[in-house]
C-alpha cells in the first residue's frame, strides 16, 4: 500500500513569513495529491490539490509543487496570517481507490 | 463545494453497547465513501472504503466484525461500532468522493465509551 510521510510535525513562523510543508509518498502510481487544513475539532477542508500531470499549482498565497521522480510534494504558504494557524495534512490517492494521509503539521503563525 | 453531513456529532455510550454513525452526501451522489478514525492531534487513519451496493474494503488491522459498514445508497453510509469499549473512544470522520477524485469530509463524530 501507500506510505505518506510528512515533515515537519510542528512549525512556527512569524506573521508575514512563508511556511513550507513537505510530503513524500511511496506508490509511484499515486496520481492525485490534495492538501487539507483542519482547525481544532473541525473537519478537514481541501485547500489545494495537484494531479500527477502538473508540476506546480498556485492559488493566491498557497502553492503546491510535485516532483514525481523523487515522489515528493510540498505546500507553500506565503505572507502567512494568524488565521493560517491549523493542522495541515497532505494525502496521496493511489490506484487502489484510497486516500492515505500524512501525519500532519501543526502550523502556528505568531502575530 | 459538496456537503457531507454526519450524525450524531457526539455520542456517549456504555461499554458493551453498539453505536451507529450515519454519513450522508447532501447534494451529490458519492461513488465512494471513506471512514477514518482520528486520535487527538493525530492524522486521519483510514479504516475502510465503502462503495454503494458492495462490501466495504477494510484496512489492515481494522476488525470488520467490530466496525460494521453499510453503504445502502449513493448518499448514505453507516458505521456501527459493535460492543464498544473505552479504547474505541475517538473522533470518527467520514468522507465522500466525487468522480473528480476530490473528497469532502463530514463534520465528524466524537465517540466516548464509558
Amino acid at each position: 500500500g501507500e506510505n505518506v510521510e510528512q515533515h515537519p510535525s510542528t512549525l512556527s513562523v512569524q506573521e508575514g513569513d512563508s511556511a513550507v510543508i513537505k510530503c513524500t509518498y511511496s506508490d509511484s502510481a499515486s496520481n492525485y495529491f490534495p492538501w487539507y487544513k483542519q482547525e481544532l475539532g473541525k473537519r478537514p477542508q481541501l485547500i489545494i490539490d495537484i494531479r500527477s500531470n502538473v508540476g506546480e499549482k498556485k492559488d493566491q498565497r498557497i502553492a503546491v509543487t510535485l516532483n514525481k521522480t523523487a515522489k515528493h510534494f510540498s505546500l507553500h504558504i506565503t505572507e502567512t496570517q494568524p488565521e493560517d494557524s491549523a493542522v495541515y495534512f497532505c494525502a496521496a490517492f493511489n490506484t487502489g481507490n484510497q486516500f492515505y494521509f500524512g501525519t500532519g503539521t501543526s502550523l502556528t503563525v505568531i502575530p | 463545494g459538496a456537503v457531507v453531513s454526519q450524525h450524531p456529532s457526539r455520542v456517549i455510550c456504555k461499554s458493551g453497547t453498539s453505536v451507529k454513525i450515519e454519513c450522508r452526501s447532501l447534494d451529490f451522489q458519492a461513488t465512494t465513501m471513506f471512514w477514518y478514525r482520528q486520535f487527538p492531534k493525530k492524522s486521519l487513519m483510514l479504516m475502510a472504503t465503502s462503495n454503494e451496493g458492495s462490501k466495504a474494503t477494510y484496512e489492515q488491522g481494522v476488525e470488520k466484525d467490530k466496525f460494521l459498514i453499510n453503504h445502502a445508497s449513493l448518499t448514505l453510509s453507516t458505521l456501527t461500532v459493535t460492543s464498544a469499549h473505552p479504547e474505541d473512544s475517538s473522533f470518527y470522520i467520514c468522507s465522500a468522493r466525487v468522480q473528480s477524485r476530490e473528497q469532502y469530509f463530514g463534520p465528524g463524530t466524537r465517540l466516548t465509551v464509558t
